[in-house]
């Protein structure tokens, strides 16, 4: 059974810094290009990146370049996003996905940023 | 990288046909057959209900059907059950691996 699971949310004030994490189980994460995506609170889908099985291809959202830096460690079959210079508009859930060929076909559960002072 | 367009909400009764749609550019929708509509209960993780414009996972049921004419890709949810109430979101592929979605559409059952 495909699981992932994210971990390393929180409350962090303006300014900080938080890595994410996404554990994967079930599926060859190897063979796998993977997303970040996040929901506001009742607000809709943002894609926010993707990284390639072998991370030779990585791509953000162009409103997040420079803050927001992507990775992966395959012997370890997990996913991080590092999220510098935290703003307000930031706090969300922030799911990672499993990209099959042009969609994402798992989710994990999500793990909450809320950024606030 | 601009957001699709949904409409805000949809609401059919029971056992009726809803159609929500989701307009792109010819950069995005209109470029690829690779629109996606996810399925979103909540407090939920997005579910996958279509992909590749028209095929369904296993596991979802016929009465959800994809189509997509020039830079609009449509969801119809046939025979409305009231497990079906909840958020939907599209979601295109827009070229090098960058994904774009639909701000969401609540449908509705009466």
């Amino acid at each position: 059974e495909v699981q992932l699971v994210e971990s390393g949310g929180g409350l962090v004030k303006p300014g900080g810094s938080l890595r994410l994490s996404c554990a994967a189980s079930g599926f060859t994460f190897s063979s796998y290009t993977m997303n970040w995506v996040r929901q506001a609170p009742g607000k809709g889908l943002e894609w926010v990146s993707s990284i390639s099985s072998s991370s030779r291809y990585i791509y953000y959202a162009d409103s997040l370049k420079g803050r927001f830096t992507i990775s992966r460690d395959n012997a370890k079959s997990s996913l991080y996003l590092q999220v510098n210079s935290l703003r307000a508009e930031d706090t969300a859930v922030y799911y990672c996905a499993r990209v099959l060929a042009y969609t994402s076909d798992y989710w994990g559960q999500g793990t909450l940023v809320t950024v606030s002072s | 990288q601009s957001a699709l367009t949904q409409p805000r909400s949809v609401s059919g009764s029971p056992g009726q046909s809803v159609t929500i749609s989701c307009t792109g550019t010819s950069s995005d929708v209109g470029g690829y057959n690779y629109v996606s509509w996810f399925q979103q209960h909540p407090g939920k993780a997005p579910k996958l209900m279509i992909y590749d414009v028209t095929k369904r996972p296993s596991g979802v049921p016929d009465r959800f059907s994809g189509s997509k004419s020039g830079n609009t890709a449509s969801l119809t949810i046939s025979g409305l059950q009231d497990e079906d109430e909840a958020d939907y979101y599209c979601c295109s592929y827009a070229g090098s691996f960058i994904f774009v979605f639909g701000g969401g559409t609540k449908v509705t059952v009466l």
